[in-house]
């Protein structure tokens, strides 16, 4: 079967650095996303990769890691307004995307 | 600015009722999608459309059916609502020549009780 993997919950503090991880096991590869989700709101895109390597967007970054199945979500520089919950999602074979359960991020002052 | 709107941020319906939920989106995307998402599992595909007139199942089609006759509006029906059925239905839209290679574009969500 297809899975995807991410921690239910992490907590963090405001102004730290916090990795949220994603391994997924698919039926082929054709990318990756992370979305962002704030409690009662809509999930909005934070990042694509499709290639293995780092994207830095801002104080986001997102890794990618196709041999290992893996891929991470990285937050800089914490904010109160970062609480939200990571939805990892892949593209497999068949263009199907498959979504993890989601991470909720806490952050505490 | 990009939108996706859902008909109703809340629906409390009983059990045999017949639910609509409406989307409509105005950024003249040819791919919708119904989602519905629960706590602890990942959002679950229920139906998407790549045009107008076209429809196919996703995952879970099951009790439920969708209606595309234009191509900014996308709507879910209940036909007969049941209990398993009380959710959180997140619409999404895209554009992309390859499906599910570009940014989904989401709802705010229509959270439905089924009593």
């Amino acid at each position: 079967g297809q899975n995807i993997d991410q921690p239910t919950e992490m907590t963090a503090t405001e102004g730290a650095i916090v990795q949220i991880n994603c391994t997924y096991q698919t039926s082929g590869f054709n990318g990756l996303f992370w979305y962002q989700q704030h409690a009662g709101e809509a999930p909005t895109f934070l990042s694509y990769n499709v290639l293995d390597g780092l994207e830095e967007k801002g104080r986001f970054s997102s890794f990618l890691s196709r041999s290992k199945g893996y891929s991470y979500l990285l937050l800089k520089e914490l904010q109160m307004k970062d609480s939200a919950s990571y939805l990892c999602a892949v593209i497999d074979s068949n263009y199907q995307l498959i979504w993890g359960a989601g991470t909720k991020l806490i952050i505490k002052p | 600015d990009v939108k996706v709107t859902q008909s109703s941020r809340y629906l409390v319906k009983r059990t045999g009722e017949k639910v609509f939920l409406e989307c409509v989106q105005d950024m003249d995307h040819e791919n919708m999608f119904w989602y519905r998402q629960d706590p602890g599992l990942g959002l679950r595909l229920i139906y998407f459309s790549y045009d107008v007139k076209m429809k196919e199942k996703g995952d879970i089609p099951e009790g439920y059916s969708v209606s595309r006759e234009k191509k900014e509006r996308f709507s879910l029906i209940l036909e007969s609502a049941s209990t398993n059925q009380t959710s959180m239905y997140l619409c999404a839209s895209s554009l992309s020549e390859r499906e599910n290679t570009g940014e989904l574009f989401f709802g705010e969500g229509s959270r439905l009780t089924v009593l």
